[in-house]
């Protein structure tokens, strides 16, 4: 069965330090989505893509946050300078298109980022 | 905007006892509404969605939810629990009238705790 993939599973930085979180999407899906758990707390949406551009972004998802479909299989999250609060699981999703919007989201393992 | 509650953090019960983890919505109109359980350390994965059509929907390893438009829940059920049935459980709604919308509006999710 197709599934989302992440990498790394965990990644530690400091304070300041850009990082890029990895995922591969499900292959026959189009849009692609990243959320975040801070720990404890509910899953917030920050960003969907669509056909290479953004198509809906969070207000989370401020000038520190870019995303990136650099070839067919990879979907990249750049934080540029991370900051403490910024630590959370970082779960990526993807679906088919529906055109009622009713296509089911299928989410990865997460990767969880550390920032001290 | 849309929301989800979900009003308990936490539910006990007895393996082979029926179970319920509660959702309730706040949507304009009919949503979209969906269930995902996530296992410690692992992602969300999808167990079921209302769309439209029959009220009980039925899903993945035995739970099915029932999408109950007056009293504005959609209930996760399932008629005998099993110890590894153990997991957080998140409650998801998306409003279909906004079609640039895409996103999943979570509810902070309800730790299902099965005894032996």
């Amino acid at each position: 069965e197709p599934e989302v993939t992440q990498t790394p599973s965990h990644q530690v930085t400091q304070m300041g330090q850009e990082v890029i979180l990895r995922c591969v999407p499900i292959s026959n899906h189009l849009y692609f989505y990243w959320y975040r758990q801070i720990l404890g707390q509910k899953v917030e949406f920050l960003v969907s893509f669509y056909n290479n551009e953004i198509s809906e972004k969070s207000e989370i998802f401020d000038d520190q946050f870019s995303v990136e479909r650099p070839d067919g299989s990879n979907f990249t999250l750049k934080i540029r300078s991370t900051k403490l609060e910024d630590s959370a699981m970082y779960f990526c999703a993807s679906s088919d298109r529906s055109g009622r919007g009713s296509d089911t989201q299928y989410f990865g393992p997460g990767t969880r980022l550390t920032v001290l | 905007a849309q929301s989800v509650a979900q009003p308990e953090d936490q539910v006990n019960v007895a393996e082979g006892n029926p179970l319920t983890v509660k959702c309730t919505y706040s949507v304009s109109g009919n949503p979209y509404l969906f269930w995902y359980v996530q296992y410690p350390n692992r992602g969300l994965q999808f167990l079921l969605k209302y769309i439209t059509g029959d009220n009980l929907v039925k899903g993945s390893y035995g739970f099915e939810a029932e999408f109950n438009k007056s009293q504005t829940s959609f209930h996760l059920k399932k008629p005998s629990a099993l110890v590894s049935d153990s997991a957080l459980y998140f409650c998801a709604v998306r409003d279909p009238r906004d079609t640039g919308r895409r996103a999943l509006t979570f509810g902070s999710g309800t730790r299902l705790q099965v005894q032996p």
